[in-house]
């Protein structure tokens, strides 16, 4: 079955410090893949996806993922975070031509001082 | 820009009560989903509709019913509140795929509280 798999529920960092959260997929051919951030009380927000070609995405707000196929992951960076990144995180998938999004199950930020 | 609203971010109901989620969306397009999101368990497609009066079953319909009479309105419907329904409610659309490869636009949502 299609499956989007984030293991980290929870993680800190410091404010300034480098970030990534995980994101392991299973799906028989290559998904479109995206990153989803939530700020505290609000909807979803798209930064990044990726469909093909460079497998290093850049999104909004400094975020970058990079797509490996041999390791079925599509990971989530930023090099110094701030304050302001502190939100829930969800990676997603699908199949070209399902209309429909399979979600992980999330990875909430929190930063410190 | 591109957006998406719901009728209601707060809401509150009792057992028993026959309760209605109202989504709208400007930018014309053909999909329309309702999500539950509950800690732990992220997003969970209720219902997704791909046309006015379409619609197909998502991960976990029971308990619920939608209505599409028009493309820019999707509506999600309680028929008989339960406790276990107080969640957050995500309303997303997006283009025929192919078009735009599924990216989903997302509504600020709807807390529900039944009591």
């Amino acid at each position: 079955a299609q499956s989007v798999t984030q293991p980290d529920i929870h993680i800190t960092v410091s404010e300034g410090a480098s970030l990534e959260l995980r994101c392991n997929y299973s799906y028989g051919a290559t998904p479109y893949l995206f990153w989803y951030v939530q700020s505290p009380g609000q909807g979803l927000q798209l930064l990044l996806k990726y469909f093909s070609g460079d497998t290093l995405v850049q999104g909004i707000k400094g975020f970058e993922a990079e797509f490996k196929r041999s390791q079925s992951s599509f990971n989530l960076r930023k090099p110094s975070v701030h304050w302001s990144d502190a939100a829930e995180y969800f990676c997603a998938g699908a199949n070209f031509g399902n209309e429909k999004l399979t979600f992980g199950t999330g990875t909430r930020l929190t930063i410190i001082p | 820009d591109v957006k998406v609203t719901q009728s209601s971010r707060y809401l509150v109901k009792r057992t028993g009560e026959k309760v209605f989620l109202e989504c709208v969306q400007d930018m014309d397009h053909e999909n329309m989903f309702w999500y539950r999101q509950d800690p732990g368990l992220g997003l969970r497609l209720i219902y997704f509709s791909y046309d006015v009066k379409m619609k197909e079953k998502g991960d976990i319909p029971e308990g619920y019913s939608v209505s599409r009479e028009k493309k820019e309105r999707f509506s999600l419907i309680l028929e008989s509140a339960s406790t276990n329904q107080t969640s957050m409610y995500l309303c997303a659309s997006s283009p025929l795929s192919g078009s735009s490869y599924n990216e989903q636009f997302f509504g600020p949502g709807t807390r529900l509280t039944v009591l």
